[in-house]
């Protein structure tokens, strides 16, 4: 079974700029969570999506924003980039039941300039 | 809120010495607790989970935690480590009913040879 997928692996955008990360989930499941990792942050939770719908969110401000569609694929978008928001994106998939272990993605390393 | 604190960001160690890697966690409500490992250019790997049953719950390869809930703790440890565990270690707590998992700020172990 073919494991999280994450595209672009690397991007280079500038201040102002906006981006879109995507992400495949393994077959079958119905659960994306995406976070930001960061040095000496760890990993900071964007948010989750179920069945096309958010169902937990983090403290992001609104400039950062997702879907997901009907094949569990994700998306995230974050519009306006500043220069604090280079990282590492990863992205998660799971079963979506209480407790399942999460299974992550190679993850998109964002540099904003 | 829940929140998870790894109390050392870096440990260094001996090839073939213990190590202990700490954890606590803070929670009103019962908790589940998890181990991830994150090689070097790769995503998350879960290590070891605690739901419920035994309060020590072990790996497949060595390491095992122990949960304390009069602590608030569930540190990792291996007796005896090799090169090949030099990795970033994440404790991790799920919350929100269990559709939600926060992230520790990342434990680096270094082994040296």
């Amino acid at each position: 079974k073919a494991g999280v997928t994450q595209t672009p692996r690397y991007l280079i955008k500038t201040r102002g700029q906006q981006v879109t990360l995507s992400c495949s989930p393994i077959s079958g499941h119905r659960s994306v969570s995406w976070y930001q990792q960061t040095p000496g942050q760890g990993l900071q939770f964007l948010f989750e999506y179920f069945s096309e719908t958010q169902r937990n969110k983090g403290n992001f401000p609104g400039r950062f924003s997702g879907r997901q569609f009907s094949n569990s694929r994700s998306e995230m978008n974050v519009s306006t980039l500043e220069l604090g928001d280079s990282a590492l994106y990863l992205c998660a998939s799971s079963l979506g039941e209480r407790y399942n272990e999460q299974f992550f993605g190679p993850g998109t390393r964002l540099t904003v300039l | 809120a829940q929140s998870v604190t790894q109390l050392d960001s870096q440990v260094p160690v001996f090839e073939e010495a213990p190590v202990e890697l700490r954890c606590n966690y803070s929670s009103s409500v019962s908790v589940y607790l998890f181990w991830y490992v994150q090689y070097p250019n790769q995503g998350l790997q879960l290590l070891l989970k605690y739901l419920s049953g035994s309060t020590l719950v072990e790996s497949i390869n060595g390491f095992e935690a122990e949960f304390n809930k009069s602590q608030t703790s569930f540190h990792l440890r291996k007796p005896s480590v090799h090169i090949s565990d030099t990795a970033e270690y994440f404790c991790a707590v799920n919350t929100a009913g269990g559709f939600k998992t926060i992230f520790g700020a990342g434990t680096r172990l270094f082994v040296k040879a």
